[in-house]
């Protein structure tokens, strides 16, 4: 079973306007962390946000926040106030306790934001 | 500061032939990670360490693929008798601590094609 899921392989926003991008995890360690990582065409990724399985309060970063639904599994990236600049491919990733250190990626999801 | 830096940026090689590619961590960073992004994918796990030993290697594919960290710093990953199949973009990140928050930072990656 894949442990990350992103359903989403494109989605468009106009600029200055909220999206989210989806992400469904799968794991049995009730140790774990979940990163987003946003990838610009020129191929480095970029650390945006954290959310650990023992937070109590979702996770904030300047434009960045993670909806985190623990009992559901879902940890999604919302960007509000969308910029030019955002149009990226966007992954989710998990570090489970029992795997060490090892980030699990999704497929990814291509953002584009137009004007 | 300075990033994670990665040499060569791009690498063309010949099936069969040895490859080296290296990697720089941030200063600091005890824990050095490679991953390794086929085209329209997430990025894969390879190997982990911790200081100088690889504290988790068991996503390099097969014995062709071998890395070592002699110092604690710089890294380098070695690809003996090339495949077509190793074609991808090879990225290295860092970490300050491996538990936690514990973000890993990438480096730009290095393409490597095999012909």
């Amino acid at each position: 079973a894949q442990k990350i899921t992103q359903t989403q392989p494109g989605m468009f926003v106009q600029e200055k306007e909220a999206v989210t991008l989806d992400c469904t995890y799968d794991t049995s360690d009730p140790s774990y962390g979940l990163f987003w990582y946003k990838q610009p065409s020129s191929g480095e990724m970029i650390f945006l946000i954290y959310q650990g399985s023992y937070d109590q309060q979702n996770a904030t970063e300047g434009r960045y926040s993670l909806n985190f639904q623990k009992a559901r599994k879902s940890a999604n990236l919302v960007i509000s106030a969308s910029q030019l600049g955002d149009s990226a491919m966007y992954f989710c990733a998990m570090r489970e306790e029992t795997s060490g250190s090892r980030l699990t990626f999704g497929e990814g999801t291509q953002l584009t934001v137009n004007p | 500061g300075a990033g994670v830096s990665q040499t060569p940026s791009n690498k063309v090689t010949e099936k069969g032939k040895y490859v080296e590619l290296r990697c720089d961590p941030i200063s600091g960073h005890t824990a050095l990670y490679w991953y390794r992004q086929s085209l329209g994918q997430g990025p894969e796990f390879l190997i982990y360490f911790q200081g100088t030993g690889a504290a988790d290697d068991s996503g390099l594919p097969n014995d062709r693929f071998f890395a070592v960290r002699p110092e604690g710093s710089v890294s380098t990953l070695k690809i003996q008798r090339t495949e077509r199949g190793d074609s991808a973009v090879y990225l290295c990140a860092s970490s300050r601590f491996r538990t936690g928050r514990g973000e890993q930072f990438f480096g730009p990656g290095t393409r490597l094609t095999v012909l």
